[in-house]
């Protein structure tokens, strides 16, 4: 069964920081990696996927992961932090046999930044 | 257009009333999701139509009834809830071809309370 691991359910950085969300995953098969941001009381936007092409994705608001299968991990990483980042990511999984494309969610990471 | 839209935004209801959330999209997408999130929790996977037809439910309780008239539409029909089903509801959309598994797309959810 396919899972996913986010390391600290809190983050705190500073406006101007590096910031590091970790996630690492379970899966038997070459996995399809999500991450989303949630906004307080609105939906999911997706960030970024990974989808077995290059292991580096670039995604919105500058935000990057690197997918690592030694490390069965796909952090998160957006070098300089900005006020407008904080909310909430969700990191997720789907293996491409899954009919319906069902998401595996981690618990989530609530992401501060301090001024 | 990459939008989900749902209405209502918000719902309060009484435990014996009946009530329905309706999701729109108008992506192309075949398949869609409902989902349940509770507060600091990821979502939960309720439902997943695939071409109109309800290929996956999570042992829902019956009290929550789905149902897909269009390819572009998604609705579901609420009775007799109890207060713990108190949550915010998301629907999702996105492509939907077997064994590879698209990204999905978020509506901004309704806030349903039960009283």
């Amino acid at each position: 069964a396919q899972s996913v691991t986010q390391l600290g359910s809190h983050v705190s950085v500073s406006e101007g920081a590096l910031v590091l969300l970790r996630c690492n995953y379970s899966s038997s098969v070459p996995p399809y990696l999500f991450w989303y941001v949630q906004y307080p009381n609105q939906g999911l936007q997706l960030l970024l996927k990974y989808t077995s092409a290059a292991t580096l994705v670039k995604g919105i608001n500058g935000f990057e992961a690197e997918f690592k299968k030694s490390e069965t991990s796909f952090h998160l990483t957006k070098p300089s932090a900005h006020m407008s980042d904080a909310a909430e990511y969700f990191c997720a999984v789907s293996d491409k046999y899954n009919q319906g494309g069902k998401l595996i969610f981690g618990q989530g990471t609530e992401l501060s930044v301090k001024p | 257009d990459t939008e989900v839209t749902q209405t209502p935004k918000h719902l309060v209801m009484g435990m014996t009333n009946k009530k329905s959330l309706k999701c729109e999209q108008h992506m192309g997408h075949r398949a869609m999701y409902w989902y349940k999130q509770k507060a600091k929790k990821p979502p939960e996977l309720m439902f997943v139509y695939s071409y109109e037809k309800l290929s996956i439910n999570e042992s829902v309780p019956s009290r929550f009834s789905p149902e897909c008239p269009n390819s572009s539409l998604l609705n579901l029909h609420l009775h007799a809830l109890q207060p713990e089903d108190s949550a915010l509801y998301l629907c999702a959309s996105s492509q939907d071809r077997q064994q590879i598994p698209y990204e999905q797309y978020f509506g901004p959810g309704t806030r349903l309370t039960v009283t």
